[in-house]
Formats: C-alpha cells, sequence, structure tokens
C-alpha cells in the first residue's frame, strides 16, 4: 500500500456507459493529480488539484470531468468514452507547493473500453 | 517545463552496481532532480530528490554535477527486483506550475541474474 488508493483496480465499459474513478489519500498532502499512461506512452498529465482547486487541464477531453471534493479525494466521471481512452488511469498525490517533496501514486485503475 | 534526456535502457546483472545517467542541460536554479521508477503494472514509486548536493537513501543515492546540468543515480547492488522504467525529472519550485512532474520515456534497467 502506497498510501494513495484507487479503485476500482479494473473496469471494463461500453461506449455508452457512465462510471467515475474513485482516488484517496490521507497522507495529508494538499495536492492530487491524474495522470493517463497509454501503451508505450509515458505518462500524461490530465488534472492537477490544488487546495481542492482545480490548477492544471492539460486539454483533456470533456468526456473526462474530475471533482476533488476536498484534498482527501478525487474523483475521474467517465461518459461516451472511446476505444483510444483504453489505458492504465493513475492518481497522485504530493504538496503542490513544495518541490523538494515527492509524489506518491496509486497502483492505478486498469481501464477498458469496449 | 525544462527537459531531461535519459538512455533508453540499460542492463546490468545482479548484485552489481548500476549507474543511471541524465542530462538536464536547461534546468533552472529552482528545479530539484526527482528519480521515480515504475515496476511493471505500478503506478511510479517515488525514489530520491536533490537540488545542488549528492543524496543518499535506502533506496540509491544521487550523484549531481557541479553544473547541476547533468545527474546519476546510483543503485548499488543491484537485484531482479530493481527492474523497472526510471523516471529522471525536474520539478519547479517556482512560477505557477504547482511544482507538476512531466514523464519522460525514461530508462528500461534490464537486471540479469
Amino acid at each position: 500500500e502506497t498510501g494513495v488508493t484507487q479503485t476500482p483496480r479494473h473496469l471494463v465499459m461500453g461506449m455508452t456507459n457512465k462510471k467515475s474513478l474513485k482516488c484517496e489519500q490521507h497522507l495529508g498532502h494538499n495536492a492530487m493529480y491524474w495522470y493517463k499512461q497509454s501503451a508505450k506512452k509515458p505518462l500524461e498529465l490530465m488534472f492537477v488539484y490544488n487546495f481542492k482547486e482545480q490548477t492544471e487541464n492539460n486539454s483533456v477531453p470533456s468526456r473526462f470531468s474530475p471533482e476533488c471534493p476536498n484534498s482527501s479525494h478525487l474523483f475521474l466521471h467517465l461518459h461516451t468514452l472511446q476505444p483510444e481512452d483504453s489505458a492504465l488511469y493513475l492518481c497522485a498525490s504530493s504538496h503542490g507547493d513544495l518541490a523538494n517533496y515527492g509524489y506518491t501514486f496509486g497502483s492505478g485503475t486498469r481501464l477498458t473500453v469496449v | 517545463d525544462a527537459k531531461t534526456t535519459q538512455p533508453n535502457s540499460m542492463e546490468s546483472n545482479e548484485e552489481e552496481p548500476v549507474h543511471l545517467p541524465c542530462n538536464h542541460s536547461t534546468i533552472s536554479g529552482t528545479d530539484y532532480i526527482h528519480w521515480y521508477r515504475q515496476l511493471p503494472s505500478q503506478g511510479p514509486e517515488y525514489v530520491i530528490h536533490g537540488l545542488t548536493s549528492n543524496v543518499n537513501n535506502r533506496m540509491a543515492s544521487l550523484a549531481i554535477a557541479e553544473d547541476r546540468k547533468s545527474s546519476t543515480l546510483i543503485l548499488h547492488r543491484a537485484t531482479l527486483r530493481d527492474a523497472a522504467v526510471y523516471y529522471c525529472i525536474l520539478r519547479d519550485a517556482g512560477g505557477t506550475s504547482y511544482g507538476k512532474l512531466t514523464f519522460g520515456q525514461g530508462t528500461i534497467l534490464t537486471v540479469h541474474p
């Protein structure tokens, strides 16, 4: 266990479904992040939240909708996805204002869109 | 974002030291050098970070060049469990980047028994 918990670990969904990914940390961190890792590609930063406020959206399509109700929880709501959205979705947390502090990642949700 | 350059892959034998290089010639004065590794089917794991001085922890050592334009992650005795993708990343302390981490391709380390 890393201290960052992601659920579910695996998800298969149809293109017309709506589902949500959940991330939870109790490390006292004030920043949370969503990354996407497609096969054979580097991790891509999707969203950044600092103190519950979204501070970065890296041109992510609107079919991905993040939500951060508090500093400990982060969600990624999914709807009308495409097969190319199949990937490993990783959540991380850190102290966003401290560059001399590491990120803690969860184990990820393996998403398959059929 | 300041970029880093790493070899695509490296190989080592078990119980031998491994030196993983990273070039970051455009590093700024406020950038911290971070190293992460990702084992198969897992999220990345923090390894070590530094600013100017060499750093040691239970996992590895980080040697930083005097001009800070390059660094080397040192695994003192490689084990099979060290086989992973190793990422060298610069984390900015200033500006509006909120210290985000931008990952590159990393170095795939293969450890032979």
